[in-house]
């Protein structure tokens, strides 16, 4: 089965300051990739994913995400970050062919401070 | 309604409780998901209906957990005799395409969020 890791728990950063959020999977099949943010008592909400085609994927909020196949990752990053994207970040994968087992890492808590 | 709705959002159980956590979907879809997200950790699926078929019940812990969906729409996920380790948040999720669809958009609900004590 596919596995996602995210390899930071935590990450702080400055308001305005670049921010990547990294992410590893693990599959032995073609997946879709996915990033959703969790906003304090809320339910998770799609940024981006990654289905096909370009390997640099654009969504919401600034935020953009890029496929690397031989690297087995699907990092997030934004350019300047502001104080409201302060949230848990969670990266998932599904395989192609079960689009219903989404594996979702284990989250980083972005801070952004001022 | 516009999006996933989730009731109740918080309950406390004492252990040993039944407790029931009910899902609306938006209106049409087809495929409907639970999760177990555990404080700190990502969501670990439950179950996957596709209608009121239950096709994947291969996440439940344990056989204190059981959930329907019996006319395709609203789902209920029943855990009986609660245990401290099922305090956790449950989201639900909603879906229009069917299985293994290509590019499916899975929207989720705000969670329910149980402590048992």
């Amino acid at each position: 089965a596919q596995s996602v890791t995210q390899l930071d728990s935590q990450v702080p950063v400055f308001e305005e300051a670049p921010v990547e959020l990294r992410c590893n999977y693990s599959s032995s099949v073609s997946v879709y990739l996915f990033w959703y943010v969790q906003y304090p008592n809320q339910g998770l909400q799609l940024l981006l994913k990654y289905l096909s085609g370009s390997t640099l994927v654009k969504g919401i909020n600034g935020f953009e995400a890029e496929f690397n196949k031989s690297q087995t990752s699907f990092h997030l990053r934004k350019p300047s970050v502001h104080i409201s994207d302060t949230a848990e970040y969670f990266c998932a994968v599904t395989n192609r062919d079960n689009n219903n087992d989404m594996r979702f890492g284990a989250g980083t808590r972005l801070t952004v401070k001022p | 309604g516009a999006g996933v709705s989730q009731s109740p959002r918080y309950k406390v159980a004492k252990r040993g409780q039944d407790v029931a956590l009910r899902c609306d979907p938006i209106s049409g879809h087809v495929s409907l998901f639970w999760y177990q997200q555990a404080l700190g950790q990502g969501p670990e699926f439950l179950t996957y209906f596709q209608n009121e078929a239950q096709l994947d019940k291969s996440g439940l812990p344990s056989d204190r957990f059981f959930a329907e969906r019996p006319e395709g729409s609203v789902s209920t996920l029943k855990i009986q005799r609660t245990q401290q380790e099922d305090s956790a948040v449950y989201l639900c999720a909603s879906s229009l395409a069917l299985r293994g669809a290509s590019g499916n958009t899975i929207y989720f609900g705000e969670g329910s969020w149980l402590t048992v004590v």
